[in-house]
């Protein structure tokens, strides 16, 4: 059964870069049937997808965040990653990875259990 | 982006009951549209995709209807374990893939 395990510091500081990572098992990354994905969620703007990553490294991101984000994507390690720069009081969330199938099927079907981030001095 | 909009915020039932949110789309997303539940502390489970197919192991009590900009999610006879919150989600596009904002199923 697939498992998706986020991780990363729970703490960041204004004007930093958030990195995080999730650990894969259960299933390989290299799949080419599936795109890893980076969600989060916020009281007051609810879910919001940041942006998702293909096994080759191929990305698409959420135009609203595409400046600020960066995602990795390590086969050998199976696992993918997520940078964010330039944080703000604004961008603590939880943060969730996931996965979703190839399209017309690209609805998130698996999640990692999320992890907190506070954007704070 | 394409918006999307559920109705109600919050919704007071028994166990029971039978429940229904609606979502709505800014622009027309054919049936590419999925409803998740989240419970406190976790993270969303997916229930329903396209529309109206039940994922695997979720229980019948769980519906789904519609296309285009309207859409339903129906649960008959409402369980303890389904007070929680409840989101809908477009496919159609992904740039960004969208969430409407939740509708929490409380007990009256």
């Amino acid at each position: 059964q697939l498992q998706l395990q986020e991780s990363g510091p729970g703490l960041v500081k204004p004007s930093e870069t958030l990195s995080l990572t999730c650990i894969v098992s259960g299933g390989t990354i290299s799949s080419k049937n599936y795109y890893w994905d980076w969600i989060r969620q916020t009281p007051g703007k609810g879910l919001e997808w940041i942006g998702n990553i293909y096994y080759n490294g191929g990305t698409h991101y959420n135009p609203s965040l595409t400046s600020r984000v960066t995602m990795s994507v390590d086969t050998s390690t199976n696992q993918f990653s997520l940078r964010l720069s330039s944080v703000t009081a604004a961008d603590t969330a939880v943060y969730y990875c996931a996965r979703h199938a190839s399209c017309p099927n690209c609805y998130f079907d698996s999640w990692g259990q999320g992890i907190l981030v506070t954007v704070s001095s | 982006d394409i918006q999307m909009t559920q109705s109600p915020s919050t919704l007071s039932a028994s166990v029971g009951d039978r429940v229904t949110i609606t979502c709505r789309a800014s622009e027309s997303i054919s049936d590419y549209l999925a409803w998740f539940q989240q419970k406190p502390g976790r993270a969303p489970k997916l229930l329903i995709y396209k529309a109206s197919s039940l994922q695997s192991g979720v229980p019948s009590r769980f519906s789904g209807s519609g296309s285009g900009t309207e859409f339903t999610l129906s649960i008959t006879s409402l369980q303890s374990d389904d007070f929680a919150s409840y989101y809908c989600q477009q496919y159609k596009s992904y740039s960004p893939y969208t969430f409407g904002q939740g509708t929490k199923v409380e007990i009256k």
